[in-house]
């Protein structure tokens, strides 16, 4: 139950597409869900996070659209270009708990130019 | 803001050495920190979480008397690998928490890649 399903595992996307990476969870106790780049050899940097009292947020080229009733949330990248090619990882957590993130697998994604 | 670093970035040691890994939170004070240890092409797995002034606390089968932490200040943890083994070479990653509204986001260090021989 205290799983963060990510899929899909590889993406790769044309420069200018757009890039979608899902995630699903089972605890109803999650109330926080980040999504984190990584590049390779680095530490992981916040993208956007979101709260489940709005179904989108949107910061630049990046949305998450969540989905209370289904449990999933999704990380929308709009216009990819190549310098977006990382691995990114979704994660959630409970407010107020011992702020433990749980990660998705991540998803390496490469936009092609 | 919100700036964590690590110290060293990569470290080469020989088996049955230890190793101290240092996280600071540079512009923030963290009341929490966590140790994260990551394999090639991996998830990030979550091996301890402290906070400062107490012991910490240890994911199932992380062994505590190999990974030592301390989390001496609000700004400083240190991770030591004790008595390393080449089974140990990795990529750690901490990250911290700071106090007030955005408690619960975690910034993460550059992590640390330790090869050990």
């Amino acid at each position: 139950q205290q799983q963060v399903k990510q899929s899909p595992q590889s993406l790769i996307v044309q420069k200018g597409g757009i890039s979608i990476i899902n995630c699903a969870y089972e605890n109803t106790a999650f109330d926080y869900f980040p999504w984190y780049q990584q590049f390779p050899g680095k530490g992981p940097a916040l993208l956007i996070a979101i709260r489940p009292d709005v179904s989108e947020k949107k910061e630049g080229r990046f949305t998450i659209s969540f989905n209370k009733s289904a449990k999933q949330f999704s990380l929308h990248i709009m216009d990819s270009q190549p310098g977006d090619s990382a691995t990114y990882f979704c994660a959630a957590s409970i407010t107020g708990n011992t702020g433990k993130l749980i990660f998705g697998q991540g998803t390496t994604l490469q936009v092609k130019p | 803001g919100a700036v964590v670093s690590q110290h060293p970035s990569r470290v080469i040691c020989k088996s049955g050495t230890s190793v101290k890994i240092e996280c600071r939170s540079l512009d923030f004070q963290a009341t929490t920190m966590f140790w994260y240890r990551q394999f090639p092409k991996q998830s990030l797995m979550l091996m301890a979480t402290s906070n400062e002034g107490s012991k910490a606390t240890y994911e199932q089968g992380v062994e505590k008397d190999k990974f030592l932490i301390n989390h001496a200040s609000l700004t400083l943890s240190t991770l030591t690998v004790t008595s390393a083994h080449p089974e140990d070479s990795s990529f750690y990653i901490c990250s911290a928490r700071g106090a007030g509204a955005a408690t619960d986001t975690q910034y993460f260090g550059p992590g640390t890649r330790l090869t050990v021989l």
